[in-house]
């Protein structure tokens, strides 16, 4: 069954450093997300993406934060500069459509465990 | 601020029983509702999606959705050990950004 995968599972880094985060969603799947989980507390939309551009973002997604399909496989989250309050749970989904009863069903990667010291 | 309440548990169900899981939200424009499953340090996984008020049934579960009164839940019948998890209530509107509750923990008692 098809999935949704993330690399790193964890990624340890500095306070300041830049990270990218990598997803390879859903083949078919033309609709991507980043979500962010901090440790004990509610799953968080931070930004949608299609066709290329940005659809919809948060306010947790601001400057600090970019994201990138650079090919036609991966879905990339950057974070510029990191801070202490970012480590979380990054988790990465996919869905085939907008609007389409279970099309529009996202499904979750693993997740990356960003820990900035 | 879109809003998804849920009761943060803990519930406690012996093995067996019926879990009742309940989720109020507050954008009475959503269109797609959905329970997620999260076991401990994992990702979120699709236990069933509602669009239409009614209930659903997929093996032993059944969500119910009530737009009127902006409520969704989910049953579990026969609540099995593995069925202990985090259980999360999405909600998705217009842009289909998924808006997440806190989540209710359950415990399947053997």
């Amino acid at each position: 069954e098809p999935e949704v995968t993330q690399t790193p599972s964890h990624q340890v880094t500095q306070m300041g450093q830049e990270v990218i985060l990598r997803c390879v969603p859903i083949s078919n799947h033309l609709y991507f997300y980043w979500y962010r989980q901090i440790l004990g507390q509610k799953v968080e939309f931070l930004v949608s993406f299609y066709n290329n551009e940005i659809s919809e973002k948060s306010e947790i997604f601001d400057d600090q934060f970019s994201v990138e399909r650079p090919d036609g496989s991966n879905f990339t989250l950057k974070i510029r500069s990191t801070k202490l309050e970012d480590s979380a749970m990054y988790f990465c989904a996919s869905s085939e459509a907008l609007h389409t009863v279970s099309a529009d069903t996202q499904y979750f990667g693993p997740g990356t465990r960003l820990t900035v010291l | 601020q879109k809003e998804v309440e849920q009761n943060s548990g803990p519930l406690s169900v012996p093995e067996g029983a019926i879990a009742s899981l309940n989720c109020t939200y507050s954008d009475r424009v959503s269109q797609s509702f959905f329970w997620y499953r999260q076991y401990s340090g994992k990702s979120p996984e699709l236990i069933m999606s509602i669009y239409s008020n009614g209930d659903k049934e997929d093996g032993r579960f059944t969500a119910q959705l009530n737009k009127a009164s902006q409520y969704v839940s989910l049953l579990i019948r026969d609540s099995q050990p593995s069925d202990s998890a985090t259980y999360l209530c999405a909600v998705s509107s217009g842009a289909n950004n998924l808006f997440f509750g806190t989540g209710t923990r359950l415990t399947v008692i053997p």
